[in-house]
């Protein structure tokens, strides 16, 4: 079952361009993370928001956590070839589970 | 800290072999997770331990694959007899839960093992 839709799935947008990317549930879940995974590697925690209607900012890139705590954001400003990766969601404590449940991921290709 | 490692990197084997992928979490770590991703499926968790203790399996695919964690520094995911559709990248995540700190289960994952069945 799939609990986390991300979109849009892939986007290839130019350097310096503003970009959003969405993860959506009709679920609540307790915290909500964004991961970035590089060819060849394992994804890598960016950042965990775990109230509703939190904003944390990372540099160029902002995450949102919904009011409602079943959707979350993530805004990059001036995106730079070194943003190009697949990008995961991945949402804690749904029904008191401890392991994480994760959309699809989106892939971002910024072009120089 | 090394983070966490798995072994090995690539494996290329034949339909009907076994399978044997290690995993060595973060020490200090109590949680263990394995994961498989295709292009198809995306990120999915095969199965996962607490302080050794296999919590959740409902991920794994059928009796081919097996998982064990013996003690606190060393997982293995194996696969008996192994198949084409195993083709995929292996994943072993590690984190820290409960004790006296806040944890939201934020997991640090290895390199992953890409596992080729022809």
């Amino acid at each position: 079952t799939q609990l986390l839709e991300q979109s849009p799935q892939f986007l290839s947008i130019q350097e310096g361009e503003n970009l959003t990317v969405y993860c959506n549930s009709s679920s609540v879940f307790s915290s909500l993370q964004w991961y970035r995974q590089e060819p060849g590697e394992g994804p890598v925690l960016l950042v965990t928001v775990v109230t509703g209607g939190e904003v944390k900012k990372l540099k160029r890139l902002t995450f949102q956590f919904g009011d409602a705590r079943k959707d979350s954001s993530l805004h990059i400003t001036a995106a730079q070839p070194g943003d190009t990766g697949l990008y995961l969601c991945a949402g804690g404590g749904y029904q008191g589970a401890q392991k994480l449940v994760f959309g699809q991921g989106t892939r971002l290709t910024i072009n120089p | 800290d090394a983070g966490v490692i798995q072994s090995p990197r690539h494996e290329v084997t034949e339909m009907g072999q076994e399978v044997t992928l290690r995993c060595k979490p973060i020490s200090g770590h109590n949680s263990l997770f394995w994961y498989r991703q295709t292009m198809m499926r995306g990120l999915e968790l095969l199965i996962y331990f607490n302080n050794n203790v296999p919590i959740d399996d409902s991920g794994m695919p059928e009796d081919r694959f097996s998982a064990k964690m013996p003690n606190a520094s060393f997982s293995t995911l194996k696969i008996q007899p192994s198949e084409p559709r195993d083709s995929a990248v292996y994943f072993c995540a590690s984190c820290s839960t409960g004790g006296y700190f806040v944890s939201y289960n934020e997991q640090f994952f290895g390199p992953g093992t890409r596992l080729t069945v022809l």
